[in-house]
């Protein structure tokens, strides 16, 4: 089965950097992705990582230890816009499933 | 491109009614899903589809709910009857392939669905 945490919540102020945890238990790994989900919308895509290491992106950045279970997504700079809720996503293997299985996801507020 | 399109945007129905639900897919996807999206249990998958075939429901709650996809240009999501624990947003996505390395699937708006 799949088991995929996140904080619930976050606060950060303006023009700081935040990350945001995301720790996964899952039999076989294929990919891991983030999404934003602004209030009243469909999410949508912001990074993918399949090997170790930071994938950067302007503002975001996401990292990934496939030994550890364990993934981050960086904002700098932040934005009043980026108050959203950020989801984490995995991908079991391909021989297996073609689907996503998204944690339940961080709501980040950006302060003044 | 138009993205994914879905209707209706917002649904409130009587229970015991039917609801359905519908979705056009990104031209040339040939993967489409059904998420619900919840509070409580947050984005759960119910059923997709690989060219127009259902390939896992494990995700259906329960036989009140159904889908379709007659082609590759359209699916619908009934439910029926219709109970106030489904009230919640419904999305569709589909996606190209799935299989190559950064293949993202790429949601609808939402159906807002609220049963009273």
């Amino acid at each position: 089965g799949q088991n995929i945490d996140q904080p619930t919540e976050m606060t950060a102020t303006e023009g700081a950097i935040v990350q945001i945890n995301c720790t996964y238990q899952t039999s076989g790994f294929n990919g891991l992705f983030w999404y934003q989900q602004h209030a009243g919308e469909a999410p949508t895509f912001l990074s993918y990582n399949v090997l170790d290491g930071l994938e950067e992106k302007g503002r975001f950045s996401s990292f990934l230890s496939r030994s550890k279970g364990y993934s981050y997504l960086l904002l700098k700079e932040l934005q009043m816009k980026d108050s959203a809720s950020y989801l984490c996503a995995v991908r079991p293997p391909m021989d297996s499933s073609y689907k996503l299985i998204f944690g339940s996801g961080t709501r980040l507020l950006v302060r003044p | 491109d138009a993205g994914v399109i879905q209707s209706p945007r917002h649904e409130v129905t009587e229970m015991g009614q039917e609801v359905t639900l519908r979705c056009k897919p990104i031209s040339g996807h040939d993967y489409l899903f059904w998420y619900r999206q919840t509070m409580m249990r947050g984005l759960e998958l119910l059923i997709y589809f690989n060219n127009n075939v259902p390939i896992d429901d494990s995700g259906m709650p329960e036989d009140r709910f159904s889908a379709k996809m007659p082609n590759a240009s359209f699916s619908t999501l009934k439910i029926q009857p219709s109970e106030p624990r489904d009230s919640a947003v419904y999305f569709c996505a589909s996606s190209f392939l799935f299989r190559a390395r950064e293949d993202t699937i790429y949601f609808g708006e939402g159906s807002w669905l609220t049963v009273v």
